[in-house]
């Protein structure tokens, strides 16, 4: 099983929609949590973190599901500008090492069409 | 505002040619990563830094090496170029807060291709 495992996608959406993309994780000790953007093969850039209680920005709602170990993200009223893919990232924190590893969903390719 | 730079931004090898990757972070990170991404593939990690002198391997380690001299340098090393490293690679960086490991912070990438 992958450590991060996302929707497979891709989603096709026009605009205005609401859409959503689950993610899964296999390890329970995972302590942070993550949704990056990335466009057409630049960097991954941040989106949002998020937190045990949830967390919103403007049209972006994150949730996190510890006890089902997934990570959701939620976007309203799409824009054109939201097609991309759309990266879950989970670190581990290692203890001893102090060292978090990033691991990365495959993504999930987001095209939002008129 | 520099970040996290990596230079150089395209390359074209040879098979059995060698190079460095060089990432420079200006942000005093503890943790630096190397990774690759394939079409279908996701960001997959070659090898990390947690700190100045250290270093280990990912989940694709083979036929790289790294060494992180510096605590805002890492470099990626390839020794003997295959096909199969064709890829963009990223850099990345991030710090640990309170106990959780925070956001990374990534370079531009750098497109290599293998001949």
């Amino acid at each position: 099983r992958k450590e991060v495992e996302q929707d497979p996608g891709p989603f096709n959406v026009p605009e205005g929609a609401t859409v959503a993309f689950n993610c899964t994780y296999s390890n329970s000790a995972s302590q942070s949590f993550f949704w990056y953007r990335q466009d057409c093969r630049k960097e991954p850039k941040l989106l949002m973190s998020v937190y045990s209680s949830g967390n919103e920005d403007g049209r972006f709602t994150a949730q996190l599901n510890r006890a089902s170990q997934y990570i959701s993200l939620l976007i309203r009223d799409s824009k054109l500008s939201d097609s991309a893919t759309y990266l879950c990232v989970v670190a581990f924190y290692a203890g001893g090492t102090s060292y978090g590893k990033l691991t990365f969903g495959q993504g999930t390719i987001l095209t939002v069409h008129p | 505002n520099a970040g996290v730079t990596q230079t150089p931004k395209f390359r074209v090898l040879k098979t059995g040619q060698s190079m460095t990757l060089l990432c420079a972070q200006d942000m005093n990170h503890e943790y630096m990563y190397w990774y690759r991404q394939d079409p279908g593939m996701g960001l997959r990690l070659i090898h990390y830094s947690v700190g100045e002198g250290t270093t280990a391997k990912g989940e694709v380690p083979d036929g790289y090496n790294v060494s992180r001299l510096k605590k805002q340098n890492f470099l990626l090393g390839l020794e003997s170029a295959a096909p199969s490293q064709t890829s963009v690679y990223f850099c990345a960086s991030s710090f640990l807060s309170t106990g959780l490991t925070t956001e990374a912070f990534f370079g531009q990438g750098t497109r290599l291709t293998v001949v």
